[in-house]
């Protein structure tokens, strides 16, 4: 039963646009939400992250969206730079901290020139 | 360099011959974790540790062993690998556990034949 779902495998944006990830979840004590990318061969890095209490978080390119009423979160980077292929995980917390992390499948990202 | 470090990078195994993926981090950090990654399925957290001596299950713990001796290595045992646990392993270390400072290794592919 994945609770925290990322339904697009794969997505391809051209360089300068705005690229956005979704994410879905079904546990409502979820209340803390993260990003993730990661580069091949690599392990993955943090990207961003959003508690419940807010609704958006911005971070220089990367702002992150929560819909809590739809159990909805979105990445949005703008504008998309050829650095930023990649896959990206959305996870999700109840406790606030890693330590029981529930992650999605990942949606690869490719920024075409 | 602040960073966590796993070996092997790659192993070839047979069904059911004992081995032993080592983690080890130099960041002093509290929390360490273990991951698996498999297509379609994202990141499953296998065991974490909140310290030394103190581990706990994850979402999918059947056929692993964890200790944590020492703050800075959190090893990962098969005792008898099967093929359904060829993968791709990830260990993971954060201060206090936040999980916007999780640190990830750089994987472990293993092939259990």
């Amino acid at each position: 039963d994945q609770q925290v779902k990322q339904n697009s495998p794969s997505l391809s944006v051209q360089e300068g646009r705005i690229s956005i990830l979704n994410c879905d979840y079904t546990n409502s004590m979820f209340d803390y939400f993260l990003w993730y990318k990661k580069y091949p061969a690599e392990g993955p890095t943090f990207l961003i992250s959003i508690s419940s209490i807010k609704d958006k978080n911005e971070d220089g390119r990367f702002t992150v969206f929560l819909n809590k009423s739809a159990k909805h979160l979105s990445l949005h980077i703008v504008p998309s730079q050829p650095g930023d292929s990649a896959v990206y995980f959305c996870a999700a917390s109840a406790l606030l901290g890693a330590q029981k992390l529930v992650f999605g499948q990942g949606t690869r990202l490719t920024i075409n020139p | 360099e602040a960073q966590v470090t796993q070996n092997p990078r790659y192993l070839i195994t047979v069904t059911g011959k004992k081995l032993t993926v080592t983690c080890s981090q130099n960041m002093n950090h509290e929390y360490m974790s273990w991951y698996r990654q498999d297509p379609g399925l994202g990141l499953r957290q296998i065991y974490y540790s909140m310290n030394v001596e103190v581990t706990d299950k994850g979402d999918v713990p059947e056929g692993y062993k964890v200790s944590r001796k020492e703050k800075r290595n959190f090893p990962l045992i098969l005792e008898s690998p099967s093929p359904n646990q060829t993968s791709l392993y990830f260990c993971a270390s954060s201060l206090y556990g936040r999980a916007e400072t999780q640190y990830f290794g750089p994987g472990t592919r293993l092939l259990v034949l």
